[in-house]
């Protein structure tokens, strides 16, 4: 178990739909990092978030967006769903904002139907 | 951008084998993550390295920042070691940050 936990584990939803994703990270961690895993293009990085701010941005769409709240608990929001956006989504965090290890959650396995 | 090239992409041995998967990366980096995902999909950090080598159990990571390659080495596998095994780069990005460009993934299969 590595601290850092998500809701929900499943999401079946409709094309077209939103959703909010939620990560709780550990105690004491700072930065949120959402990373996506879909099976054909592999893991990549969405966002990272820094003691509410956002610091840095990876190959997210326009259509999602996410915020980090003052008690560090992070939401990915994803709009306007498409079949594409069904994937795996993981939150990690870690202490610091950068060159730190990052723990991983049990991830949300989102289908869009 | 930075790539990450993995091998071998499937991997499998007979318990007690020398286990060994490469990672190369593009572009300088701030620190090489390896991390193991298995097949329930959850994801466990190793490693993380940016010099030299760790060894955790049975488990050794090496880096060589030069030549932008780095190794797992899995000691006298089990077939419970049998799961995905990723590099990933992190490079800082403005005032520090840093998410990670992953491998493709490395599929090892440890048989008894």
């Amino acid at each position: 178990d590595s601290g850092v936990t998500q809701t929900p584990k499943h999401l079946i939803t409709a094309t077209g739909q939103r959703v909010t994703l939620r990560c709780s990270p550990r105690s004491g961690d700072l930065s949120v990092y959402w990373y996506q895993q879909s099976l054909d293009q592999g893991l990549q990085f969405l966002i990272q978030y820094y003691n509410g701010e956002e610091r840095a941005k990876g190959n997210i769409l326009e259509r999602f967006s996410a915020q980090q709240f003052p008690d560090l608990h992070s939401e990915l929001n994803l709009s306007s769903l498409e079949l594409g956006d069904s994937a795996l989504y993981f939150c990690a965090s870690s202490v610091g904002i950068g060159g730190n290890e990052q723990f991983f959650g049990p991830g949300t396995r989102l289908t869009v139907l | 951008k930075n790539e990450v090239e993995q091998s071998p992409q499937n991997l499998t041995a007979q318990e007690g084998e020398f286990i060994t998967i490469n990672c190369s990366y593009s572009v300088g980096i701030s620190a090489l993550h390896w991390l193991q995902q298995h097949p329930g999909g959850g994801i466990v950090s190793l490693f993380m390295l940016s010099s030299g080598k760790k060894k955790h159990g049975r488990l050794i990571a090496t880096i060589n920042i030069q030549e932008k390659h780095s190794s797992l080495h899995i000691t006298a596998s089990h077939p419970r070691d049998s799961a995905v095994y990723i590099c990933a780069a992190a490079m800082y990005s403005g005032g520090g940050a840093d998410g990670l460009t992953f491998g493709k993934g490395t599929h090892l299969i440890i048989q008894p």
